[in-house]
């Protein structure tokens, strides 16, 4: 158990539709990273926040956003839901701020599959 | 721009030999950090084992080390003693030191431990 919870852990829903992602960082970790990992790919990084504030933006999509609240948990908000959206979403945590090399800590994932 | 290169999409092992993964990576950077990640079946991330740039000696956790060649870019995975549960998804990762500390993945290698 890597302490990062992520909730639900399964999703359907269908094309059009709008869904929340939810990620509780380990305790003490003040950065969360969402990844995306579609059907036998590696992970894409979508976006980073660091203690609330954005702080890195990789591939996503207009479509999706993402905030990070006062508590540190971290939600992740993906709209006009297209079938190819199915994937596995990961949640990280890391501490960020120390010596550098912040080994990350991923949730179990959040399947979606969008029908 | 990083890049991380796994060439080997699939492999299988006996129980109890010892097999290695190939990773290489593409960076300007002198300051970065190196990760393997087990990916079973479960779909967890799981931290494998970690290299800074910085170090010459290579990591070593149980029955995994690493054979990180920093001028080839090269950051191959040693598994010795196979054993059945080591079957999975191994993902190598890239972190530059500073900025946004997001990972960089290759696309994996899915190893099979054989009976």
């Amino acid at each position: 158990d890597s302490g990062v919870t992520q909730t639900p852990k399964h999703l359907i829903t269908a094309t059009g539709q709008r869904v929340t992602l939810r990620c509780s960082p380990r305790s003490g970790d003040l950065s969360v990273y969402w990844y995306q990992q579609s059907l036998d790919q590696g992970l894409q990084f979508l976006i980073q926040y660091y203690n609330g504030e954005e702080r890195a933006k990789g591939n996503i999509l207009e479509r999706f956003s993402a905030q990070q609240f006062p508590d540190l948990h971290s939600e992740l908000n993906l709209s006009s839901l297209e079938l190819g959206d199915s994937a596995l979403y990961f949640c990280a945590s890391s501490v960020v701020g120390g010596q550098g090399g912040e080994t990350q800590y991923f949730g179990p994932g959040t399947r979606l599959l969008v029908l | 721009a990083q890049t991380v290169t796994q060439s080997q999409p699939e492999m299988s092992v006996q129980e109890a030999e010892t097999v290695t993964l190939s990773c290489t990576y593409d960076t300007s950077e002198n300051n970065y950090y190196l990760f393997w990640y087990k990916q079973p079946p479960s779909r967890q991330m799981i931290l494998v084992i970690r290299q800074e740039a910085y170090k010459q000696q290579n990591a070593t956790e149980n029955r995994f080390s690493v054979n990180f060649q920093k001028a080839a870019k090269s950051f191959s995975l040693k598994i010795s003693d196979s054993q059945l549960g080591d079957t999975a998804m191994y993902f190598c990762a890239f972190m530059k030191h500073g900025g946004t500390y997001k990972y960089i993945f290759g696309t994996g290698t899915r190893l099979k431990v054989l009976a």
